[in-house]
């Protein structure tokens, strides 16, 4: 079955950076699309960025652009989201998802993120 | 960008009722490129309803989607306990993908 598993989430303080992973196993990591999606606490869910299975085409969210990237390693079967600049309103849960093309298939478990001094 | 509007923001109905979600797009999804989500307290999204009347697997029929163009509506026809919780639709036509506020069915 498919599993998505998010590390990397943890404590920061605004204006630093950290990056999450997500590996994924149960099915063929080469072959499907990833999204990154949040959710702030007590909040509504909001996507962050998609990268396609080769990783050609990457989109993000404006409220991240030129502060997060997202990338990809096909054969450590992982994905990643660097995110620089931190701010408060960062502040969630970060989902890593598989997606079929672009809809949002099977999600993870999901990583805290709280940017706070 | 597409706004979708999920009114009202609470539902509150009893098991064994009609449950009847909108979500509204500022602008017509292309393709009907339309997806619900159910979310329960404490748990990640599980996907519902994908190209706006699609069930997902492991969803039984009383999950209905329906809709096109920029009004789409999810319909539980018959509400069981494990079914109060939080839904979400939405568009994955356009970049940015964008989901609605969410509605939540709770019990009356």
């Amino acid at each position: 079955q498919v599993q998505l598993v998010e590390s990397g989430g943890g404590v920061v303080q605004p204006g630093r950076s950290l990056r999450l992973s997500c590996a994924a196993s149960g099915f063929t990591f080469s072959n499907y699309a990833m999204h990154w999606v949040r959710q702030a606490p007590g909040k509504g869910l909001e996507w962050v960025s998609l990268i396609s299975y080769d990783e050609t085409n990457k989109y993000y969210a404006d409220s991240v652009k030129g502060r997060f990237t997202i990338s990809r390693d096909n054969s450590k079967n992982a994905l990643y989201l660097q995110m620089n600049s931190l701010r408060a309103e960062d502040t969630a849960v970060y989902y890593c998802a598989r997606g079929q093309q672009w809809l949002i298939k099977d999600w993870g478990q999901g990583a805290l993120v709280t940017v706070s001094s | 960008e597409i706004v979708l509007t999920q009114p009202p923001g609470t539902l509150s109905l009893s098991p064994g009722e009609r449950a009847t979600l909108s979500c509204r797009a500022s602008q017509s999804v292309g393709r009907n490129y339309l997806a619900w989500y159910q979310q329960k307290p404490g748990q990640a999204p599980r996907l519902l309803i994908y190209d706006a009347s699609t069930r997902a697997t492991g969803f039984p029929d009383r999950f209905s989607g329906s809709g096109s163009g920029t009004d789409f509506t999810l319909t539980i026809s018959r509400l069981e306990p494990e079914d109060f919780a939080v839904y979400y639709c939405q568009q994955y036509a356009t970049s940015p993908l964008t989901f609605g506020g969410g509605t939540k069915v709770e019990i009356k």
